[in-house]
C-alpha cells in the first residue's frame, strides 16, 4: 500500500516571501500521479498542482511549483511571493496511474500561516 | 454546472441513529468516492464506485454502506451512528476516459455523533 508523509504540521511565512512544503511518499509503482491540494477554512478541496511521475520536468502553476525527486520519493511544493490568501491547509496526495480505482492517498497536511 | 453537491452541510446525530449523506454530480462522471477527514489526518477513502451498479470498499469502510443506482448519485449510509464517525465527509467524482482525470470534490458534510 502507498503512504504519503508530510512531516511539517505547521509552517509560517511572511507575505511576499517564499515557502517550501515537504512531502515524501512510498510506493512500489513506477507510474503514478502526485498532487497538492489546498483546503481553506471553507473546507473546499482545491487542486493546486499535479505531477505525472513519468515526466522529469517539474510542474509549475503561476506562483506554485514543485520539486519532484522520483528516486528519493520526494515531492515538495514551493510557493513564491506568498499572499494572505495562500493561508490554508495543504495536502499532498498520491494516485496510482495503473489501476482503475483512482483513489487518492493523502498525507496528514501542513497548515500554512501567512504573516502580513 | 453545479459540479459535486452534498447535503446536508451539517448534521448532528445521536448514537444509534441512522442517516444518509447525499452526493450528486452533473458532469456525467463514472467514478465517485467518499472520504472522511479527521483532525490531524488527511482524507481517507471509505467507499468508491466505478459506475452505476458497481461499488467497492476503500480504506475505512466499516459502519458505512453505499449504493450506486444512477450515474449522478452516490449516497453514503450510516446504519447505526457511533461517536467514532464524527468527521467531515467529502464526496468526489472524476471521469474515467484517458490517463488522467481530475477529481472534483464536494463542499463536505460536517457530522457530529453524540
Amino acid at each position: 500500500a502507498q503512504t504519503v508523509t508530510q512531516s511539517q504540521p505547521e509552517m509560517s511565512v511572511q507575505e511576499a516571501e517564499t515557502v517550501t512544503l515537504s512531502c515524501t511518499y512510498d510506493t512500489s509503482e513506477s507510474d503514478y500521479y502526485l498532487f497538492w491540494y489546498k483546503q481553506p477554512p471553507s473546507r473546499q478541496m482545491i487542486l493546486v498542482i499535479r505531477q505525472e511521475a513519468y515526466k522529469q520536468q517539474n510542474a509549475t502553476e503561476n506562483r506554485f511549483s514543485v520539486n519532484f525527486q522520483k528516486a528519493a520519493k520526494s515531492f515538495s511544493l514551493k510557493i513564491s511571493d506568498s499572499q494572505l490568501g495562500d493561508a490554508a491547509m495543504y495536502f499532498c496526495a498520491y494516485r496510482s496511474a495503473t489501476t482503475g480505482r483512482r483513489a487518492l492517498t493523502f498525507g496528514s497536511g501542513t497548515r500554512l500561516q501567512v504573516q502580513p | 454546472n453545479a459540479g459535486v453537491t452534498q447535503t446536508p452541510k451539517f448534521q448532528v446525530l445521536k448514537t444509534g441513529q441512522s442517516m444518509t449523506l447525499q452526493c450528486a454530480q452533473d458532469m456525467n462522471h463514472e467514478y465517485m468516492s467518499w472520504y472522511r477527514q479527521d483532525p490531524g489526518m488527511g482524507l481517507r477513502l471509505i467507499h468508491y464506485s466505478v459506475g452505476a451498479g458497481i461499488t467497492d470498499q476503500g480504506e475505512v469502510p466499516n459502519g458505512y454502506n453505499v449504493s450506486r443506482s444512477t450515474t449522478e448519485d452516490f449516497p453514503l449510509r450510516l446504519l447505526s451512528a457511533a461517536p467514532s464517525q464524527t468527521s467531515v465527509y467529502f464526496c468526489a467524482s472524476s471521469g474515467t476516459s484517458g490517463s488522467y482525470n481530475e477529481q472534483f470534490f464536494g463542499p463536505g458534510t460536517r457530522l457530529t455523533v453524540l
